[in-house]
């Protein structure tokens, strides 16, 4: 069975500080997906990032960045000078592209608070 | 372009009574997902579509939940004889092809009193 797990339920840090955001993932798939998802207090999930399994490189993009590190099932997500628009509720996904779905497993969330 | 659109917004009802969730996909969208989201819990599948076809319904908790996809676009979920439990956000999604990026609604928030 496929889980994600996101120990950190809630962290909070002074606006311009760096954070990173950990995601744990279990799969015994050798293809996946990994996600991140921002939710904010609107509700609406925001996607952000999708990873192929087979691609190991790091991605920056603007003031985010990933760490994708297979040898330790991990995906990590790194705010760079954070901002108050950051706060929010981000979740790590996995996709299941066995059969003929591909569903998504998600991790119970880190809840992001950015002190201005 | 639009995206993806979910009505009503709040859902009240009484314990016992039949709702219907509506999504409206992103246009052009062939498979789309119903997920249901508990307070402080990540998003947890229900039902996946290909088309008018429901290809994956593992998620589904139990025989008073049923989605249907008519005509391959909008998307209804419904369930019967509500119960407490069943009060949580119920979320859309839908992705251009299989295997693509899914993009969601802002959900429904479905309350059993």
């Amino acid at each position: 069975a496929q889980k994600v797990t996101q120990a950190q339920t809630e962290i909070s840090v002074v606006e311009k500080e760096d954070v990173t955001l950990d995601c744990v993932y279990e799969t015994r798939d050798t293809t996946y997906y990994l996600f991140w998802y921002k939710q904010p207090p609107s509700g609406e999930l925001v996607f952000l990032i999708r990873r192929n399994s087979f691609d190991e490189q790091n991605e920056i993009s603007g003031r985010y960045s990933w760490n994708f590190q297979k040898s330790t099932s991990s995906f990590n997500f790194t705010i760079t000078a954070s901002q108050v628009v950051d706060s929010a509720v981000y979740f790590c996904a996995l996709s299941d592209p066995t059969g003929m779905t591909e569903k998504l497993t998600f991790g119970t969330g880190t809840r992001l608070t950015i002190i201005p | 372009g639009a995206g993806v659109s979910q009505t009503p917004s709040n859902k009240v009802t009484e314990k016992g009574k039949y709702v219907e969730l509506r999504c409206d996909p992103i246009s052009g969208h062939t498979a789309l997902y119903w997920y249901r989201q508990s307070l402080g819990q990540g998003p947890e599948f229900l039902i996946y579509f290909q088309g008018t076809g429901a290809a994956d319904d593992s998620g589904l908790p139990n025989d008073r939940f049923f989605a249907v996809r008519p005509e391959g676009s909008v998307s209804t979920l419904k369930i019967q004889r509500t119960e407490r439990g069943d009060s949580a956000v119920y979320l859309c999604a839908s992705s251009l092809t299989f295997q693509g990026t899914q993009y969601f609604g802002p959900g429904t928030r479905l309350t059993v009193l």
